[in-house]
């Protein structure tokens, strides 16, 4: 069964870190780029970061930046996103995401097939 | 960075009614255009990518059109399951993953 469980949420103060986990089951883990995606309470959903399929290349967004480092282990099937100075507009569920393509390059229409049920991440001062 | 806006915000209708939703581009992006559905408590699922193909296992009253800045989401016949909030995504400029603010679909 093609799956991806996300674990490691909680709730932390401002400034503080915690690593995010995600599992992958079911397909060939270390072919495809992933994907991380949070949602805020109330709001839609925003991309936070991507990784290759072999971890050579690294993608953010402008609000994570410096802050949010992602990597993975393809011995063990699993994607993590080491979060730190955490703000409270970080408050958020976070989902992986695969992409269907193994990078972000020109021409791919990357699209993010499979998704996990994602960890809450609460950040409070 | 690419924008993309979604119109409208929210829709209501009824059990097999027809619904088209909208996604406009800041620029063009050349059928870059992904759809998701995103229901409370559940993982997003993609429904369409590059702008008209159906992902598998997507039933076929999902359809996506469009080109260069404006792209629409059909919906055939809504289904009880089918209220939900979509959201479309441009992969044309990336990083980052621009993601449209949503359209929540509710049951009139």
């Amino acid at each position: 069964q093609v799956q991806l469980v996300e674990s490691g949420g909680g709730v932390v103060h401002l400034g503080e870190s915690l690593r995010l986990s995600c599992a992958a089951s079911g397909f060939t883990f270390n072919t495809y780029a992933f994907h991380w995606v949070r949602q805020a309470p109330g709001k839609g959903l925003e991309w936070v970061a991507a990784i290759s399929y072999d971890g050579s290349n690294k993608y953010y967004a402008d609000s994570v930046k410096g802050r949010f480092t992602i990597s993975r282990d393809n011995s063990k099937n699993t994607l993590f996103l080491q979060t730190s100075s955490l703000r409270a507009d970080d408050t958020a569920m976070f989902y992986c995401a695969r992409d269907q393509f193994s990078d972000l390059l020109p021409d791919y229409i990357n699209a993010f097939d499979i998704w996990g049920q994602g960890t809450m991440v609460t950040v409070s001062s | 960075d690419i924008q993309m806006t979604q119109s409208p915000s929210s829709l209501s209708a009824s059990v097999g009614d027809r619904v088209t939703l909208t996604c406009r581009a800041s620029q063009s992006i050349n059928n870059f255009l992904n759809w998701y559905q995103h229901t409370p408590g559940k993982a997003p699922k993609l429904l369409i990518f590059a702008a008209f193909s159906l992902q598998s296992g997507v039933p076929s009253r999902f359809s996506g059109s469009g080109s260069g800045t404006e792209y629409t989401l059909t919906i055939n016949s809504l289904q009880p399951d089918d209220f939900a909030t979509y959201y479309c995504q441009q992969s044309y400029s990336v990083p980052p993953h621009t993601f449209g603010q949503g359209t929540k679909l509710e049951i009139k």
